[in-house]
């Protein structure tokens, strides 16, 4: 079966570092990653989406890779703030039939320390 | 513009009880998602619709899980009767049609079952 698996340990960085997630997959390389932020008690919020032929995809402070070799995502956040503490998904975007879908990784949660 | 509403965001029931849980999309979504995020976890899709039809259940325990979307817009999630296991955030979430499928998530509903 497919597999999108995420570090299940807390990653606790400090104020202006830059954090490193990383998400792996197993058994084929899906043609789309996305990655979601969740706060507690919230729905998760769409951030960025790679596809398998890009390396790299920028958007203001985050930055995501994709090595197809590896078979890894990484979500980089630079310039960390308390702010950006939430729990980050990955999620590989797959087709069932017809539909198109989303399998999740389990998160990892960053907390960001002043 | 308005996002993913649900209801209630949190229920208590006890083993063997009813419960059914409400979603309404963001207007003009075709294609609304019914999500089980267990602790700890990330969101596994239990059940796709695209307008009023089925996509996709294959994940959806179905003797005891069920959940409609009558005319292409709200939706109802039901469980009966509740299993301890039950116990976890139901997410809804909504979609255009399209490549990427980015996905908007209402708040979720946090079931608990004593």
């Amino acid at each position: 079966s497919q597999k999108i698996e995420q570090n299940s340990e807390a990653l606790n960085i400090q104020e202006g570092k830059t954090a490193t997630l990383t998400c792996n997959y197993t058994n084929y390389s899906p043609a789309y990653l996305q990655w979601y932020r969740q706060d507690p008690g919230r729905g998760p919020v769409f951030l960025l989406l790679i596809r398998e032929n890009e390396k790299e995809k920028r958007k203001e402070r985050l930055k995501v890779t994709f090595d197809t070799t590896l078979k890894q995502s990484l979500f980089h956040i630079t310039a960390s703030q308390p702010a950006d503490s939430a729990t980050y998904l990955c999620a590989r975007l797959g087709s069932s039939g017809s539909a198109r879908q989303l399998t999740f990784g389990s998160g990892t949660q960053l907390t960001v320390l002043p | 513009e308005a996002g993913v509403a649900q209801s209630p965001r949190y229920k208590i029931i006890e083993k063997r009880q009813s419960v059914a849980f409400w979603c309404n999309p963001i207007s003009g979504h075709a294609t609304l998602y019914w999500y089980q995020q267990i602790l700890g976890q990330g969101p596994k899709l239990l059940i796709q619709f695209q307008n009023n039809g089925v996509v996709d259940d294959s994940q959806l325990p179905k003797d005891r899980f069920s959940a409609e979307r009558l005319k292409g817009v709200d939706s109802t999630l039901k469980i009966q009767p509740a299993k301890l296991e039950d116990s976890a955030v139901y997410l809804c979430a909504s979609s255009l049609p399209g490549e990427y499928n980015e996905q908007f998530f209402g708040p979720g509903t946090r079931l608990t079952v004593l």
